[in-house]
């Protein structure tokens, strides 16, 4: 059972335009989600997170964006740079030790 | 350092052996957590360590894993009897608690990992 699903394995965007990461979860206990960045041969870096009492979160050109509801939440980056080039991963966790992850999204900017 | 280590960074090994991993945390941190990253797939939940026990052990693929932690820090992973499946990036993670725990912000702090490859 994937609890957090990231459909889109890979993404390519225009530099200075907006990237738009996505993520479904199943597990409506989760009560906090996180991003993180994996550069290849590099662990994963924490990025931005939020809580499931609020509905956006904003840290620079990085916003998050979480709908209950729907169980979807949202990476934006904007604008987005060639640096930014990476492997995102959307984690749930519930109050708990257990971070569940997705199988991340390719994000690609072209300069 | 002041980041997670983790070594062996690579590992080849022949089919039926046995390897260790080993992860060294964030001084002071008390939560370590193993992931594992197959070709293609994403971060696989393995086992959490609370101090030097492990509450949920229920990642572990099968009994050829192990995984044990010592003094509240210095954690490693055992793999026995190694297959071609089990062929993957082993990540560590610590972290200074739970989320929404003490304000912290539930962040984990990976290690670069160690790649196993199975021949």
């Amino acid at each position: 059972d994937q609890q957090v699903k990231q459909n889109s394995p890979s993404l390519s965007v225009q530099e200075g335009r907006i990237s738009i990461l996505n993520c479904d979860y199943t597990n409506s206990m989760f009560d906090y989600f996180l991003w993180y960045k994996k550069y290849p041969a590099e662990g994963p870096t924490f990025l931005i997170s939020i809580s499931s009492i609020k509905d956006k979160n904003e840290d620079g050109r990085f916003t998050v964006f979480l709908n209950k509801s729907a169980k979807h939440l949202s990476l934006h980056i904007v604008p987005s740079q060639p640096g930014d080039s990476a492997v995102y991963f959307c984690a749930g966790n519930s109050g708990t030790y257990k971070y569940i992850f997705g199988t991340g999204t390719r994000l690609k900017v072209l300069a | 350092g002041a980041g997670v280590s983790q070594s062996p960074s690579n590992k080849v090994t022949e089919k039926g052996k046995d390897v260790e991993l080993r992860c060294d945390p964030i001084s002071g941190h008390t939560a370590l957590y193993w992931y594992r990253q197959s070709l293609g797939q994403g971060l696989e939940f393995l086992i959490y360590f609370q101090g030097n026990s492990a509450p949920d052990k229920s990642g572990l693929p099968s009994d050829r894993f192990s995984a044990e932690r010592t003094g509240g820090s210095v954690s490693t992973l055992t793999i026995q009897r190694t297959q071609q499946e089990d062929s993957a990036v082993y990540l560590c993670a610590s972290s200074p608690g739970l989320a929404g725990v003490f304000a912290n912000t539930g962040e984990l702090f990976f290690g670069e990992g160690s790649r196993l490859t199975v021949l």
